[in-house]
């Protein structure tokens, strides 16, 4: 089956120990999605691919970085964690920017 | 700027009662509106999708919304809830861009 598959599903790191979320796709999709999820709240979008064109949010802090290496794969380095990063990391993909988007399972951050 | 409203932040309904979750868009054209399930400690996942045409939109899981533009919402309804779906709902609204997510409704069911 087609899917979104995130790795790792946990990932526990040190404040300040950088930090890589992967994301990978088999769906072909030009869109790729990084979310932030914290408790009882709503994704927050941290930025997106449309191919390989990058658009950060603007109130995406300088500590998120993003990379797109080709269609399948998308990756979200956090420079230096801090404990308020610890979140709930989604990604997403959709063929077109307005249209329904396919969720992967979330990377679950634990910052100690 | 387009934004989505889910006025309740947790609804609480009895196994095999009926239930709606509310939602409300703001955007100039005709959006396109989608709801979304979370369970526990996973994505989200589409329920359905309204783009245009038939405004009853049928759904998985046996949900169905209506768009209603008069009343600028997207409502949320099952005739019969079962417990497997307490869950989290996102409604979210897209224009011409990507969509903007709801802050959620959480369902509770009781047996």
């Amino acid at each position: 089956d087609a899917m979104v598959i995130q790795n790792p599903r946990y990932q526990v790191t040190q404040f300040g120990k950088p930090v890589t979320l992967s994301c990978s796709q088999t769906l072909n999709h030009n869109v790729m999605y990084w979310y932030q999820q914290k408790s009882s709240q709503a994704p927050k979008l941290l930025f997106h691919y449309y191919d390989k064109d990058f658009n950060n949010e603007a109130d995406t802090p300088d500590n998120f970085q993003s990379r797109r290496p080709n269609t399948s794969f998308c990756f979200l380095d956090i420079r230096s964690p801090g404990l308020g990063d610890a979140a709930m990391y989604l990604c997403a993909t959709s063929d077109i920017p307005h249209n329904e988007q396919f969720f992967g399972p979330g990377t679950r951050l634990t910052v100690l | 700027a387009q934004s989505v409203t889910q006025p309740d932040i947790h609804i609480t309904v009895s196994e095999g009662a009926s239930l709606e979750l509310r939602c409300n868009y703001s955007y100039g054209a005709t959006p396109y509106l989608f709801w979304y399930v979370q369970s526990p400690g996973q994505g989200l996942q589409l329920l359905l999708k309204y783009f245009s045409g038939d405004t009853l939109v049928q759904g998985i899981k046996g949900f169905e919304a209506e768009f209603k533009r008069s009343q600028s919402s997207f409502n949320l309804r099952k005739p019969s809830v079962h417990w497997s779906d307490a869950a989290e709902y996102f409604c979210a609204s897209g224009g011409s861009y990507i969509p903007t997510f709801g802050r959620g409704t959480s369902l509770i069911v009781h047996p």
